[in-house]
């Protein structure tokens, strides 16, 4: 079946470094979606990805979905301690979303 | 989006007791929602899709006859662990999809089976 990596499973960075985790899926998607979790919260969805090779921006965070649809990124820049959590991609190929299996970011200060 | 309220937060039960946990859609008439099982530093496995006025949809290797869902109206839904066992223990997370795209999760449910 569908399977959604990401890697690094943990990233410690030091505050004003930058982070970046990456999404693999064994399949082909038809779009992939990126949800931040907050420790002992819930995931909270940040953006959606939908065309090959997309690139989108939020303030810090850039997002992109590879050529083939099958790998997506998220990379902040210079992270803060608001950054930490456990960062996680969800690929939807027929008709569910499978979530990745996540990266958890701390910020030391 | 839509704003999705999940109770109880947390629920401490015996061993062999059943225990109901309500999803609710606050703002959005949802025909479907998900139930998640998420273990200590683990990911989000979906359990099952509820289908509102339908049965709802069992991943695979999900027990049916433990984890029953209800999704009478469609701003409701419930799960309900029957017989459950100290394994059962999880962080269970309902959602529903968004009006445009992207998932709003209720607040999760932490089970402690004791």
């Amino acid at each position: 079946g569908q399977q959604v990596m990401q890697i690094p499973q943990y990233q410690h960075v030091q505050e004003g470094e930058d982070f970046t985790t990456y999404c693999n899926s064994s399949t082909t998607l038809s779009n992939i979606q990126w949800y931040k979790q907050r420790p002992g919260g819930h995931p909270v969805f940040l953006i959606q990805l939908v065309k090959s090779g997309e690139v989108k921006k939020q303030k810090r965070l850039t997002f992109q979905f590879g050529e083939a649809k099958k790998n997506s990124s998220l990379h902040i820049t210079a992270t803060q301690t608001t950054d930490v959590g456990t960062y996680f991609c969800a690929g939807q190929g027929t008709y569910k979303y499978i979530f990745g299996t996540g990266t958890r970011l701390k910020v030391l200060a | 989006g839509a704003v999705v309220s999940q109770h109880p937060s947390w629920v401490i039960c015996k061993s062999g007791t059943s225990v109901k946990i309500e999803c609710r859609s606050l703002d959005f008439q949802a025909t479907t929602m998900f139930w998640y099982r998420q273990f200590p530093k683990q990911s989000l496995m979906l359990m099952a899709t509820s289908n509102e006025g339908s049965k709802a949809t069992y991943e695979q290797g999900v027990e049916k006859d433990k984890f029953l869902i209800n999704h009478a109206s469609l701003t409701l839904s419930t799960l309900t662990v029957t017989s459950a066992h100290p394994e059962d223990s999880s962080f269970y997370i309902c959602s529903v999809p968004g009006q445009a795209y992207g998932y709003t999760f209720g607040s999760g449910t932490r089970l402690t089976v004791v």
